[in-house]
């Protein structure tokens, strides 16, 4: 079964700063795809990040950008220049391809420090 | 703003009581999506809809079931509830049947309190 593991319950960072938050997954898939998602306060999921499998390189999102090792089925993400508004739980998510089923980390929740 | 509205925010009820959650999905979307967000199991996929038809089935409870209207619009009815069915129950919709976009929308989630 796939499974998707965030080891860091929660992670603070100085505003401005950078901060990496870590995911690893499992599966024995080839075709699939990985997200990061955002959910503040308000408690609405954001789509922060996607990246396809096939593709070697690492997708960027403004300051948001993604570290994927597929061989080591590791998926973290650098957040840059770390915003006060960037406070919330991050969740790791991951999806074979031709399915419907996201599954999703535990999250980690980041503070941001003024 | 994602554009998905659920109704109500929060419902609080008794065990044993039954519940129906609402969902408008984003205009133009045909997919709808139910999750479960608890504290034990984190978020868990329950259910989707394409087009008024189930279209994939997960962690789903018999005591719970969906559908989805033809005006898009899709319902969760949650009956014999029980304390650990507590949880926040989010909607999201897409405009494809298949996710491999991503491009997955959520609402602000339904918060229900059984006591």
């Amino acid at each position: 079964a796939q499974t998707v593991t965030q080891s860091q319950p929660e992670m603070s960072v100085q505003e401005a700063e950078t901060v990496t938050l870590s995911c690893t997954y499992d599966t024995s898939e080839s075709d699939y795809y990985l997200f990061w998602y955002k959910q503040p306060p308000s408690r609405q999921m954001i789509l922060v990040i996607r990246q396809e499998a096939y593709k070697q390189q690492n997708a960027t999102e403004n300051r948001f950008s993604v570290n994927f090792q597929k061989a080591a089925k590791s998926f973290s993400l650098k957040i840059s220049d770390s915003q006060l508004g960037d406070a919330a739980m991050y969740f790791c998510a991951y999806i074979r391809g031709a399915t419907n089923k996201l599954i999703f980390g535990t999250g980690t929740l980041l503070a941001v420090q003024p | 703003d994602s554009g998905v509205t659920q109704t109500p925010k929060h419902l609080i009820t008794a065990t044993g009581q039954r519940v129906t959650l609402r969902c408008s999905p984003r205009s133009g979307d045909l997919s709808v999506y139910w999750y479960q967000q608890s504290l034990d199991q984190g978020l868990q996929f329950l259910i989707q809809y394409y087009n008024g038809e189930e279209r994939a089935k997960g962690n789903i409870l018999e005591r719970f079931s969906a559908q989805q209207f033809p005006d898009l619009h899709s319902e969760l009815n949650l009956s014999s509830l029980e304390l650990g069915d507590s949880a926040l129950y989010f909607c999201a919709s897409s405009v494809r049947a298949g996710l491999d976009t991503g491009e997955l929308f959520f609402g602000e989630g339904s918060r229900l309190t059984v006591l």
